[in-house]
């Protein structure tokens, strides 16, 4: 079946724009995961939402960032007033089942985004 | 903030060699995992072992934990030039919200040389 799909793959952002990143998990699957992964870095987590609802969003780096997942499917990260610093690869993910951590999760290609 | 740290940050092997990364943590864990990453493919999950085992295998990966020593190994057998990639671990730990976290290390970049 489809995987996690991500976009777009590649973003160019001006400072100061407001970016949309999307994210379609695996159908069915009830947790969904977004991660920063800067270059030369691991992933480093933002925030977890099982179905609907947002559960943990402790990674976030400021206000300028905010996500949802609606309907519990497909989610959005929004980065308002981009700054050089936000630069990096943004990865989503999905597992199974609730409980983030505990089960494996299916990661999506990620968009690359470059804030000038 | 990256609780992970693998070790090698590189490795370079001959096709056929085996390849032994390590990852060490920190904090008490659910379960430890490990994630394989190239350009090709993206982040693949390899194998989760959980806090109260210490060993698995995988085909050509075998892992081991050790909880006492708050580390983990992945061995990859008889590599293959596809193996080429970066290898992280990540912890599942409790986080301040009520549930789990997967935290990342920064990985270990291995080259199989045909």
């Amino acid at each position: 079946g489809a995987g996690v799909s991500q976009s777009p793959r590649y973003k160019v952002a001006k400072r100061g724009q407001d970016v949309a990143l999307r994210c379609d998990p695996i159908s069915g699957h009830v947790s969904l995961f977004w991660y920063q992964q800067a270059l030369g870095q691991g992933p480093e987590f933002l925030t977890y939402f099982q179905n609907e609802a947002q559960l943990d969003k402790s990674g976030l780096p400021s206000d300028r960032f905010f996500a949802e997942r609606p309907e519990g499917s497909v989610s959005t990260l929004k980065i308002q007033r981009t700054q050089q610093e936000d630069s990096a690869v943004y990865l989503c993910a999905s597992s199974l089942i609730e409980g983030p951590g505990l089960d494996e999760q299916f990661f999506g290609p990620g968009t690359r985004l470059t804030v000038l | 903030s990256q609780q992970g740290e693998e070790d090698p940050q590189a490795l370079s092997i001959q096709e056929g060699e085996n390849a032994t990364m390590n990852c060490s943590y920190k904090t008490s864990i659910n379960n430890l995992q490990w994630y394989r990453q190239n350009s090709g493919r993206g982040l693949v999950h390899l194998i989760l072992i959980r806090s109260n085992e210490r060993e698995k295998h995988s085909g050509r990966l075998r892992v081991t934990l050790d909880t006492s020593k708050k580390s983990s190994s992945l061995l990859i057998t008889a590599s293959r030039a596809a193996d080429t990639a970066s290898y992280f671990c990540a912890t599942a730990e409790a986080s301040g919200a009520g549930s789990y976290q997967l935290t990342f290390g920064k990985g270990t970049k291995l080259s199989v040389i045909p």
